[in-house]
Protein backbone atom coordinates (compact mmCIF):
# COMPACT_ATOMS: atom_id res chain seq x y z
CA UNK A 1 0.00 0.00 0.00
CA UNK A 2 1.10 3.31 -0.95
CA UNK A 3 1.73 5.32 2.12
CA UNK A 4 2.07 8.92 2.69
CA UNK A 5 2.72 10.56 5.82
CA UNK A 6 2.35 14.40 7.20
CA UNK A 7 4.37 15.34 10.26
CA UNK A 8 1.85 17.03 12.22
CA UNK A 9 -1.98 16.17 12.83
CA UNK A 10 -2.36 19.29 14.32
CA UNK A 11 -0.55 22.63 14.69
CA UNK A 12 -0.61 25.91 16.52
CA UNK A 13 1.63 28.37 16.00
CA UNK A 14 2.03 32.31 16.21
CA UNK A 15 1.47 35.27 13.45
CA UNK A 16 4.93 36.16 12.07
CA UNK A 17 6.64 32.28 12.90
CA UNK A 18 7.74 30.27 10.15
CA UNK A 19 6.14 27.14 9.86
CA UNK A 20 7.21 23.90 8.41
CA UNK A 21 5.04 21.17 7.11
CA UNK A 22 6.43 18.09 6.42
CA UNK A 23 5.34 15.03 3.52
CA UNK A 24 6.71 11.65 3.37
CA UNK A 25 5.97 8.86 0.83
CA UNK A 26 7.51 5.55 0.78
CA UNK A 27 6.61 4.54 -3.01
CA UNK A 28 9.02 6.24 -4.93
CA UNK A 29 6.46 8.91 -7.12
CA UNK A 30 8.00 11.67 -8.67
CA UNK A 31 5.33 14.18 -8.13
CA UNK A 32 3.73 15.71 -4.73
CA UNK A 33 1.69 18.01 -3.98
CA UNK A 34 0.32 20.96 -1.58
CA UNK A 35 -3.28 21.50 -1.28
CA UNK A 36 -4.98 23.35 1.35
CA UNK A 37 -8.45 22.54 1.97
CA UNK A 38 -11.25 25.21 3.26
CA UNK A 39 -14.54 25.19 4.13
CA UNK A 40 -16.51 26.79 1.07
CA UNK A 41 -13.89 26.67 -0.88
CA UNK A 42 -12.75 23.14 -1.56
CA UNK A 43 -9.22 21.88 -2.36
CA UNK A 44 -6.86 23.88 -3.87
CA UNK A 45 -3.36 23.59 -5.06
CA UNK A 46 -0.86 25.53 -3.28
CA UNK A 47 2.52 23.96 -5.08
CA UNK A 48 3.65 20.90 -6.74
CA UNK A 49 6.46 18.98 -7.50
CA UNK A 50 7.42 16.87 -10.57
CA UNK A 51 11.32 15.88 -9.54
CA UNK A 52 13.57 16.66 -6.80
CA UNK A 53 14.49 20.20 -6.86
CA UNK A 54 12.08 21.14 -9.28
CA UNK A 55 8.75 22.84 -8.41
CA UNK A 56 6.00 24.57 -10.08
CA UNK A 57 3.38 26.96 -8.27
CA UNK A 58 -0.31 25.95 -8.45
CA UNK A 59 -3.38 28.32 -7.93
CA UNK A 60 -2.57 29.84 -4.57
CA UNK A 61 1.32 30.03 -4.02
CA UNK A 62 1.37 33.26 -2.32
CA UNK A 63 2.89 33.48 1.24
CA UNK A 64 3.88 29.50 0.29
CA UNK A 65 7.16 28.38 -0.75
CA UNK A 66 8.65 24.71 -1.07
CA UNK A 67 11.53 22.88 -0.71
CA UNK A 68 12.29 19.02 -2.17
CA UNK A 69 15.75 17.90 -1.78
CA UNK A 70 15.08 14.11 -1.89
CA UNK A 71 12.99 12.61 -3.52
CA UNK A 72 10.84 10.94 -0.83
CA UNK A 73 10.47 14.36 1.18
CA UNK A 74 8.42 17.62 -0.46
CA UNK A 75 8.26 20.67 2.55
CA UNK A 76 5.90 23.32 2.73
CA UNK A 77 7.11 26.46 4.84
CA UNK A 78 4.95 29.50 5.76
CA UNK A 79 7.94 32.33 5.68
CA UNK A 80 5.52 34.38 8.17
CA UNK A 81 2.67 33.01 9.08
CA UNK A 82 -0.53 34.53 9.14
CA UNK A 83 -3.91 34.16 10.54
CA UNK A 84 -5.83 33.61 6.92
CA UNK A 85 -3.28 30.66 6.82
CA UNK A 86 -5.41 28.78 9.08
CA UNK A 87 -6.40 25.79 7.53
CA UNK A 88 -6.27 22.24 6.77
CA UNK A 89 -3.47 21.26 4.88
CA UNK A 90 -3.12 17.73 3.02
CA UNK A 91 -0.25 16.53 0.66
CA UNK A 92 -0.13 13.92 -1.27
CA UNK A 93 1.80 12.06 -4.10
CA UNK A 94 1.28 10.23 -7.72
CA UNK A 95 3.60 8.22 -9.80
CA UNK A 96 1.39 8.43 -13.19
CA UNK A 97 -2.30 7.75 -12.35
CA UNK A 98 -3.96 8.35 -9.17
CA UNK A 99 -3.40 10.68 -6.38
CA UNK A 100 -2.58 9.37 -2.68
CA UNK A 101 -3.41 11.54 0.20
CA UNK A 102 -1.73 12.12 3.50
CA UNK A 103 -4.05 12.47 6.66
CA UNK A 104 -3.81 16.25 6.63
CA UNK A 105 -2.11 18.67 9.19
CA UNK A 106 -4.66 20.97 10.80
CA UNK A 107 -2.84 24.24 11.57
CA UNK A 108 -3.94 27.56 13.29
CA UNK A 109 -2.36 30.62 13.32
CA UNK A 110 -2.98 32.79 16.41
CA UNK B 1 -10.80 27.24 -16.39
CA UNK B 2 -11.61 23.73 -15.80
CA UNK B 3 -14.95 24.13 -13.28
CA UNK B 4 -15.94 20.81 -11.24
CA UNK B 5 -19.57 20.51 -9.84
CA UNK B 6 -21.06 17.88 -7.55
CA UNK B 7 -24.89 17.89 -6.78
CA UNK B 8 -26.05 17.19 -4.59
CA UNK B 9 -24.03 19.62 -1.83
CA UNK B 10 -25.34 17.03 1.07
CA UNK B 11 -27.43 13.97 0.63
CA UNK B 12 -29.45 11.69 3.34
CA UNK B 13 -30.50 8.35 2.89
CA UNK B 14 -31.86 5.58 4.89
CA UNK B 15 -29.90 2.21 5.59
CA UNK B 16 -30.39 -0.38 2.54
CA UNK B 17 -30.68 2.60 0.24
CA UNK B 18 -29.03 2.55 -3.67
CA UNK B 19 -28.08 6.39 -4.51
CA UNK B 20 -26.50 8.04 -7.30
CA UNK B 21 -23.74 10.81 -6.80
CA UNK B 22 -23.03 13.08 -9.39
CA UNK B 23 -19.63 15.33 -11.00
CA UNK B 24 -20.14 17.35 -13.94
CA UNK B 25 -16.98 19.59 -15.72
CA UNK B 26 -16.93 22.25 -17.86
CA UNK B 27 -13.81 20.88 -20.02
CA UNK B 28 -14.27 17.36 -21.37
CA UNK B 29 -10.46 17.37 -22.83
CA UNK B 30 -9.67 15.24 -19.29
CA UNK B 31 -7.25 12.35 -19.25
CA UNK B 32 -9.02 11.10 -15.93
CA UNK B 33 -11.37 11.41 -13.31
CA UNK B 34 -10.59 10.08 -9.79
CA UNK B 35 -13.26 9.65 -6.50
CA UNK B 36 -12.31 10.25 -3.19
CA UNK B 37 -13.89 9.61 0.33
CA UNK B 38 -12.99 11.87 2.97
CA UNK B 39 -14.12 11.22 6.51
CA UNK B 40 -14.51 14.26 8.90
CA UNK B 41 -11.06 15.88 9.37
CA UNK B 42 -9.05 12.71 7.60
CA UNK B 43 -7.36 12.74 4.08
CA UNK B 44 -8.62 11.61 1.06
CA UNK B 45 -9.04 8.09 0.02
CA UNK B 46 -8.70 7.15 -3.56
CA UNK B 47 -11.67 5.27 -4.42
CA UNK B 48 -11.83 4.72 -8.38
CA UNK B 49 -10.07 6.37 -10.74
CA UNK B 50 -11.95 6.13 -14.34
CA UNK B 51 -9.46 6.65 -17.32
CA UNK B 52 -10.75 9.05 -20.45
CA UNK B 53 -11.01 6.10 -22.79
CA UNK B 54 -12.96 4.20 -20.22
CA UNK B 55 -16.80 3.79 -19.58
CA UNK B 56 -16.77 2.84 -15.96
CA UNK B 57 -15.15 1.32 -12.88
CA UNK B 58 -16.54 -1.29 -10.46
CA UNK B 59 -15.14 -1.56 -6.92
CA UNK B 60 -17.29 -4.22 -4.64
CA UNK B 61 -20.58 -1.77 -3.84
CA UNK B 62 -18.79 1.12 -6.00
CA UNK B 63 -19.57 2.10 -9.59
CA UNK B 64 -18.38 5.13 -11.56
CA UNK B 65 -19.33 5.93 -14.74
CA UNK B 66 -17.76 8.60 -17.47
CA UNK B 67 -19.82 10.35 -20.24
CA UNK B 68 -16.42 12.56 -21.28
CA UNK B 69 -18.27 13.95 -23.93
CA UNK B 70 -21.24 15.19 -21.79
CA UNK B 71 -18.89 16.34 -18.95
CA UNK B 72 -20.42 14.02 -16.42
CA UNK B 73 -19.53 11.30 -14.25
CA UNK B 74 -21.98 9.28 -11.30
CA UNK B 75 -20.94 7.97 -8.60
CA UNK B 76 -23.30 4.65 -7.44
CA UNK B 77 -23.38 3.12 -3.94
CA UNK B 78 -25.23 0.43 -3.50
CA UNK B 79 -27.16 -1.36 -0.77
CA UNK B 80 -25.71 2.28 1.84
CA UNK B 81 -24.55 1.42 5.06
CA UNK B 82 -23.56 3.78 7.75
CA UNK B 83 -20.41 3.63 7.24
CA UNK B 84 -20.82 4.84 3.89
CA UNK B 85 -21.26 8.10 5.34
CA UNK B 86 -18.71 10.56 4.36
CA UNK B 87 -17.69 13.40 2.39
CA UNK B 88 -17.25 12.20 -1.67
CA UNK B 89 -15.24 14.25 -4.32
CA UNK B 90 -14.53 13.91 -7.77
CA UNK B 91 -11.41 15.16 -9.16
CA UNK B 92 -10.34 15.83 -12.93
CA UNK B 93 -7.00 15.82 -14.52
CA UNK B 94 -6.86 17.71 -17.40
CA UNK B 95 -4.84 16.01 -20.45
CA UNK B 96 -1.09 16.30 -21.50
CA UNK B 97 1.53 16.07 -19.00
CA UNK B 98 -0.05 18.28 -16.20
CA UNK B 99 -0.40 16.32 -12.91
CA UNK B 100 -2.73 18.89 -11.23
CA UNK B 101 -6.03 17.77 -10.09
CA UNK B 102 -9.23 20.06 -10.26
CA UNK B 103 -11.63 18.96 -7.37
CA UNK B 104 -15.50 19.52 -7.08
CA UNK B 105 -16.35 20.75 -3.53
CA UNK B 106 -17.70 17.17 -2.33
CA UNK B 107 -21.07 15.65 -1.70
CA UNK B 108 -21.94 15.24 1.72
CA UNK B 109 -23.46 11.49 2.46
CA UNK B 110 -25.36 10.46 5.88
CA UNK B 111 -26.30 7.63 6.19
CA UNK B 112 -29.31 6.89 8.93
CA UNK B 113 -29.39 3.19 10.62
Amino acid sequence: DVKVTQSSRYLVKRTGEKVFLECVQDMDHENMFWYRQDPGLGLRLIYFSYDVKMKEKGDIPEGYSVSREKKERFSLILESASTNQTSMYLCASSAFYEQYFGPGTRLTVT
Amino acid sequence: KQEVTQIPAALSVPEGENLVLNCSFTDSAIYNLQWFRQDPGKGLTSLLLIQSSQREQTSGRLNASLDKSSGRSTLYIAASQPGDSATYLCAVRRGGSNYKLTFGKGTLLTVNP
